[in-house]
């Protein structure tokens, strides 16, 4: 089974600040990465397909990239709204999440 | 718009039997797999199960095999979870969501809200 591990789980920002989460795949899983948004009690939102394509109405400071093990999502500038948890979550084989980011308020 | 809407969840005693459903609009409903993603409370999602447009394809987590199944009535866009020998390592709120594309290894774009179920006695 292939494993995604998050660094960091938790991260405190500041509005305006530039964030990066990065991922890592237990084995090479090419570009077959996505990223979803949780806010509390609410459902995911898929972010980014294919380790760098932005779903329809993503804003464009959001941005993915990478390949093989390592991936980064990354928000240019972090907004109020940004204040989430995010997954990866790779499908070349079956669909594994990775265990999360917290991005909370510094 | 597509719109997504599961139901069947509650509690239920350990090695109890639950099905759940989710009722799919706005899209060609057997044009896509569909899946089931669980989150157990205050934790991460889990993948649990996804099934191809035709319905002829399954998929399961290791955590779920043999206990669940995954079924869906093209006729009535109906997605269901037949889940049996429940334990409390399966209380977790359970979404439904639409693959991407056509083919089912793909990410998940369109979620429902959650049905919550809680095994306990």
């Amino acid at each position: 089974d292939i494993q995604m591990t998050h660094s960091p789980s938790t991260l405190s920002a500041s509005v305006g600040d530039r964030v990066t989460i990065t991922c890592r795949a237990s084995q090479d899983i090419g570009s077959w990465l996505a990223w979803y948004q949780q806010k509390p009690g609410r459902a995911p939102k898929l972010l980014i397909h294919r380790a760098s394509t932005l779903e329809n109405g993503v804003p464009s400071r959001f941005s993915g990239s990478g390949s093989g093990t390592e991936f980064t999502l990354t928000i240019s500038s972090l907004q109020p709204d940004d204040f989430a948890t995010y997954y990866c979550q790779q499908y070349n084989s079956y669909w594994t999440f990775g265990q999360g980011t917290k991005v909370e308020i510094k | 718009e597509v719109q997504l809407s599961e139901s069947g969840g509650g509690l239920v005693q350990p090695g109890g039997s639950l099905r759940l459903s989710c009722t799919a609009s706005g899209f060609i409903f057997n044009t896509y797999a569909m899946t089931w993603v669980r989150q157990a409370p205050g934790k991460g999602l889990e993948w649990v199960s996804t099934l191809s447009g035709s319905g002829t394809t399954t998929y399961y987590g290791d955590s779920v095999k043999g206990r669940v199944t995954i079924t869906r009535d093209n006729s009535k866009n109906m997605l269901y979870l037949q889940m049996n020998s429940l334990t409390a390592e399966d209380t977790a709120i359970y979404y439904c969501a639409k693959v991407r594309e056509v083919a089912p290894m793909h990410p998940f774009d369109f979620w429902g809200q959650g049905t919550l179920v809680t095994v306990s006695s």
